[in-house]
């Protein structure tokens, strides 16, 4: 049963562009959200995270808008750069079970000069 | 070393060899875990270690068999795998109080031919 979902399996913007990530949830237990980067034949790296009682929380060129009622959340690259180019997870940990992390299956991002 | 580490990055195998994963973390971490990353698939969760015991075992066949022996090593001992079992294999780790975010290896590459 996935809880996670990333309908949009890759994504092309140009540098200095906007990039826009979508991920939406069924589980309306979730809590807590986060999203993963990962580079070819590298291990995922956490990017950024929100709680439920915001509904955006911004790092530097970094994004993450929360809409709780559409269960939706998303994650804005404000500009995009080369090394913005990889493969972007969004993840929600279960609340009834400790570490236990539900992933999206994740967006190719290519920032193109 | 620093972070978390993964030997060996790739491992190709027949179907009645015995082999096993390592996974070591540097960070001082008590929560240790395997992931399996199958192609245009989510991030699967497969096992889960908090302070050496095991707290998660995500309905994993028995052919594969985890080994905690201390909070900074992680064995996954495989034998008698599939073709199917081909994957990607993440390890990560994390402090107890932070079990979200999760810091993961670079993951071993297997073939089960």
């Amino acid at each position: 049963d996935q809880q996670v979902k990333q309908n949009s399996p890759s994504l092309s913007v140009q540098e200095g562009r906007i990039s826009i990530l979508n991920c939406d949830y069924t589980n309306s237990m979730f809590d807590y959200f986060l999203w993963y980067k990962k580079y070819p034949a590298e291990g995922p790296t956490f990017l950024i995270s929100i709680s439920s009682i915001k509904d955006k929380n911004e790092d530097g060129r970094f994004t993450v808008f929360l809409n709780k009622s559409a269960k939706h959340l998303s994650l804005h690259i404000v500009p995009s750069q080369p090394g913005d180019s990889a493969v972007y997870f969004c993840a929600a940990p279960l609340t009834d079970s400790w570490g236990k992390l539900q992933f999206g299956a994740g967006t190719q991002v290519v920032v193109t000069p | 070393e620093t972070g978390v580490t993964q030997t060996p990055r790739h491992l190709v195998m027949g179907m009645t060899n015995k082999k096993s994963l390592k996974c070591e973390q540097h960070l001082g971490h008590n929560a240790m875990y395997w992931y399996k990353q199958s192609a245009k698939k989510p991030l699967e969760l497969m096992f889960v270690y908090n302070f050496k015991e095991q707290t998660e075992n995500n309905s994993v066949p028995s052919r594969f068999s985890p080994e905690c022996p201390n909070s900074s090593h992680l064995f996954l001992h495989l034998h008698t795998l599939q073709p199917e079992d081909s994957a990607l294999y993440l390890c990560a780790s994390s402090s107890a109080s932070a079990y979200n975010e999760q810091f993961f290896g670079p993951g071993t590459r297997l073939t089960v031919l």
